[in-house]
């Protein structure tokens, strides 16, 4: 059964900690994506990655890092330098060629206290 | 720059009512234009793509370049269409998302 895994499905921190927020598929898509949604602001890019072992900075990337080591994963680690985490986060991965669009997560609920 | 702007965070209609979903975009080149789809308590999904033409459970959607527009309808609402829905642009090697309208069928 093909698809795309985020986990956990909520999150709770300590303020000034890391997390990592997991993300695997076995769709064997090349390309894979993390958003953040906020209500009334839709999705925001935070980082993409087209190929294993390199990845860009999205839009809102800052106390964000990733890392693609494999195809099928690519972990988000929010840090302690992102000012604002408490957020819905989502993870898509697509073919490559994007007009096929993207297969999202069911998400990561993270809330820091 | 390139942009979705989606005009109407919400958007209430009758069952059996036409329903439009406004979507407008900015962009330098020749657009792909997709729209998603949440339902509760379900993940995002695709629902259409502009260069399919094609039309999914009763809803279409035209690209209109000289209006840079890319509206998504359907004549007759259902209870089931409540959800929220997105436009979304490709721009280069990325997606981008409008902010969003929330669409409510009331029986």
């Amino acid at each position: 059964d093909g698809g795309i895994t985020q986990s956990p499905k909520y999150l709770f921190r300590k303020e000034g900690q890391n997390v990592t927020l997991s993300c695997e598929q076995n769709l064997n898509h090349d390309a894979m994506y993390w958003y953040r949604q906020d209500p009334g602001q839709g999705l925001r890019l935070i980082y993409y990655s087209q190929i294993v072992n390199d990845f860009q900075k999205g839009d809102i990337a800052e106390g964000y890092s990733v890392s693609r080591e494999k195809k099928e994963s690519f972990p988000l680690t929010v840090t302690s330098a992102q000012k604002n985490p408490t957020a819905f986060y989502l993870c898509a991965s697509s073919r490559g060629t994007r007009t096929y669009g993207y297969t999202f997560g069911s998400g990561t609920r993270l809330t820091v206290v | 720059a390139q942009r979705v702007t989606q005009p109407e965070k919400l958007l209430s209609v009758f069952k059996g009512a036409p329903v439009e979903l406004k979507c407008n975009y900015s962009y330098s080149g020749s657009p792909e234009l997709f729209w998603y789809v949440q339902y509760s308590r379900q993940r995002l999904q695709l629902l259409l793509r502009h260069i399919s033409r094609e039309s999914i459970k009763g809803f279409t959607a035209d690209l209109n370049k000289g209006e840079t527009s890319f509206h998504l309808k359907k004549p007759f609402a259902q209870e089931e269409d409540s959800a929220m829905y997105y436009c979304a642009l490709i721009s280069y090697d990325k997606v981008i998302f409008g902010p969003g309208t929330s669409l409510s069928v009331i029986p």
